[in-house]
């Protein structure tokens, strides 16, 4: 019953690896969310996507990039990961409109450690 | 986004009904009433929302004031598995489709045994 896969639930990199963060849904959504959560911080967005090879940046791009080359896939990259990048990742999806009636599906979430 | 306030922590017992409030007092005609909940190491996970009227799905009832300034999630009988962080999320669905969810601190429900 899973919906939104993300392919690890903990990483830990070096400094200055290049991170690749993936997520894939099976709801044929049109919209896909990376989200950033930290205590005391919240849900931050970092990119969203509307529709294939589409990107928009969120309130905290920087650092970041991503790439959705398919529907079902939406990936985060992490440049050149830095400390302040240890963070818990989440992904998310909707349905066009759906979020209205339906509001995000979320994956289970990265937690990711640079050290 | 309206602003909401939420009690940080609450218990229930076991087979009884909880009642998560939230207040949402500079809420918007345009802005919806969403909850939300985390239990610990997962992704959020979506329950309901509403406009003005209550709303009752499988896993919760939503109950907003008539003047929109207030809510009430209801879980008619809670298990141990419902032990989570709930959010109340007062958004517009032009936002909400570009993604601006903010989650405020939450309310951290035990369920006991």
């Amino acid at each position: 019953d899973v919906k939104v896969t993300q392919s690890s639930r903990y990483l830990v990199k070096r400094t200055g690896e290049k991170v690749f963060l993936e997520c894939v849904q099976d709801m044929d959504h049109e919209n896909m969310f990376w989200y950033r959560q930290d205590p005391g911080l919240g849900l931050r967005l970092i990119y969203f996507s509307y529709d294939v090879k589409m990107k928009e940046k969120g309130d905290i791009p920087e650092g970041y990039s991503v790439s959705r080359e398919k529907k079902e896939r939406f990936s985060l990259i992490l440049e050149s990961a830095s400390t302040n990048q240890t963070s818990m990742y989440l992904c998310a999806s909707s349905s066009g409109q759906g979020a209205r009636h339906y509001g995000y599906t979320f994956g289970s979430g990265t937690r990711l450690t640079v050290v | 986004d309206a602003k909401t306030t939420q009690p940080p922590s609450m218990d229930c017992a076991e087979g009884r009904a909880a009642n998560l409030p939230c207040n949402h007092s500079t809420i918007s005609g345009n802005e919806y009433v969403y909850w939300y909940r985390q239990i610990h190491s997962q992704g959020p996970q979506y329950i309901i929302h509403g406009l003005k009227n209550n709303e009752t799905n499988e896993m919760a009832s939503l109950i907003i004031t008539e003047d929109r300034k207030s809510s009430t999630l209801i879980l008619p009988h809670a298990t141990l598995r419902d032990t989570a962080v709930y959010y109340c999320i007062v958004s517009s669905l032009i936002r909400l489709e570009v993604g601006k969810l903010i989650f405020g601190q939450g309310t951290e429900l035990s369920v006991k045994p």
